[in-house]
């Protein structure tokens, strides 16, 4: 069974800091990797995706990727309150759609 | 980015009655669209593969004459809960797939909260 693990939180970080988001998966077969982030109460809005090992740079984000050890991460630079939501990893094997993680709990406090 | 809208954004009905949740894409052909489902601190769950044109996958554990899904475009699918009860209160989303060249994204619908009384 394709599993997405992550850890609930939440996550306290100070305004400024350097947020780390961890995620794992089981299945080696997954292909390519999502970040959403989901306000409470709202729809997940996609952040960043991944596909190749190292690291991917997208403004405050950078999502890393290492498929040796099947573990997902996402850096947020600079954390803002705004930042603060939960945060689901996801990947794709491209049997099918993708798996969730549970979501980590960001709190970023001014 | 891609924009799909979902309506209506939060149901209140009584037991036994059914609703229906509609799931647009406003910009593009989605040939394919994804209903989940998501209970509180729980993660998304998917509930069903919509593709135009055909009947809809369920996964296991979803009841298909409970959980009826029309795609009859390529714009429009609708997910109907059938004489709903207190256990289908949930968070519903939809999503729709546009595929890149090696990667599949999906956009996400604003979601529907359900409460069933």
């Amino acid at each position: 069974q394709k599993e997405v693990e992550q850890n609930s939180g939440p996550l306290s970080v100070p305004e400024g800091a350097i947020a780390s988001l961890n995620c794992t998966y089981s299945d080696r077969g997954s292909q390519s990797f999502f970040w959403y982030r989901q306000y409470s109460g709202k729809s997940p809005e996609l952040i960043m995706f991944i596909y190749s090992n190292g690291d991917k740079e997208d403004g405050r984000f950078t999502a890393q990727l290492n498929k040796a050890s099947q573990y997902v991460s996402l850096l947020i630079r600079d954390s803002q309150p705004s930042d603060s939501a939960t945060y689901l990893c996801a990947a794709h094997s491209g049997y099918s759609t993708l798996t969730f993680g549970k979501g980590t709990m960001l709190l970023v406090s001014p | 980015g891609a924009v799909v809208s979902q309506h209506p954004s939060r149901v209140i009905c009584k037991s036994g009655t059914s609703v229906k949740i509609e799931c647009r894409s406003l910009d593009f052909q989605a040939t394919t669209m994804f209903w989940y489902r998501q209970f509180p601190k729980q993660s998304l769950m998917l509930m069903a593969t919509s593709n135009e044109g055909s009947k809809a996958t369920y996964e296991q554990g979803v009841e298909k004459d409970k959980f009826l899904i029309n795609h009859a475009s390529l714009t429009l699918s609708t997910l109907t809960v059938t004489s709903a009860h207190p256990e289908d209160s949930s968070f519903y989303i939809c999503s729709a797939r546009t595929r890149e060249t090696v990667n599949e994204k999906l956009f996400f619908g604003s979601g529907t909260q359900l409460s069933v009384l």
